[in-house]
């Protein structure tokens, strides 16, 4: 079955800094890649996702990149601000004919400092 | 359009109790998760369905039941509760769509805790 690898498992960093999230999977069959982020109580979210037949997504201060050949996808969140504090998962996910499972990375939890 | 429900959302049990955990969605969505969320363990699949009376195993089935006798609703079991099923425990749906996104939509949680 599929496995998700994500890094780190904390990030801290300066507000206006950068942060970059890794993840990697196993299972060459997926071909979505959601990022969920879960504030400190609340449930998770989409915030953005990619399909495998896109190498880059961006939406304003967030972009995704995914390496379909090296199993590797990653979340980039530029000019951080304090509301960016949160727990960020990463997932893939094969689409089925009986549907399908999202596998989810165990969490980066991100501190932006002020 | 309350979305994903999740009843009670707080749960005290001691060892050996049983209780239901309702999940209840009115996005007419066809597929129907739970989850547990452990401190640096992520989100663990438990059940799923992809359908009303369909069920099927995630990642850690073991001492949880679900059924889904109706579409909108999906309902966690523990027949024998044990410690190591102290968690936060979080329902979602969703539907694959023309684009087949398999995008989550979770309920607010249930925190339980087992004595």
């Amino acid at each position: 079955g599929e496995n998700v690898e994500q890094h780190p498992s904390t990030l801290s960093v300066q507000e206006g800094d950068s942060a970059v999230i890794k993840c990697t999977y196993s299972d060459s069959a997926s071909n979505y890649f959601p990022w969920y982020k879960q504030e400190l109580g609340k449930r998770p979210q989409l915030i953005i996702d990619i399909r495998s037949n896109v190498g880059e997504k961006k939406d304003q201060r967030i972009a995704v990149t995914l390496n379909k050949t090296a199993k590797h996808f990653s979340l980039h969140i530029t000019e951080t601000q304090p509301e960016d504090s949160a727990v960020y998962f990463c997932a893939a996910s094969a689409a089925l004919g009986l549907g399908s499972q999202i596998i989810f990375g165990k969490g980066t939890r991100l501190h932006i400092l002020p | 359009n309350a979305g994903v429900t999740q009843t009670p959302k707080f749960r005290v049990l001691k060892t050996g109790q049983s209780m239901t955990l309702l999940c209840a969605q009115d996005m007419n969505h066809e597929y129907m998760y739970w989850y547990r969320q452990d401190p640096g363990m992520g989100l663990r699949l438990i059940h799923y369905s992809v359908g009303e009376g369909t069920t099927a195993k995630g990642e850690v089935p073991d001492g949880y039941n679900v059924s889904r006798l109706k579409k909108q609703n999906f309902l966690l079991g523990l027949e024998s509760a044990a410690p190591s099923q102290t968690s936060v425990y979080f329902c979602a749906s969703s539907y694959l769509g023309v684009e087949a996104k398999n995008i989550q939509y979770f309920g607010a949680g249930t925190r339980l805790s087992v004595l």
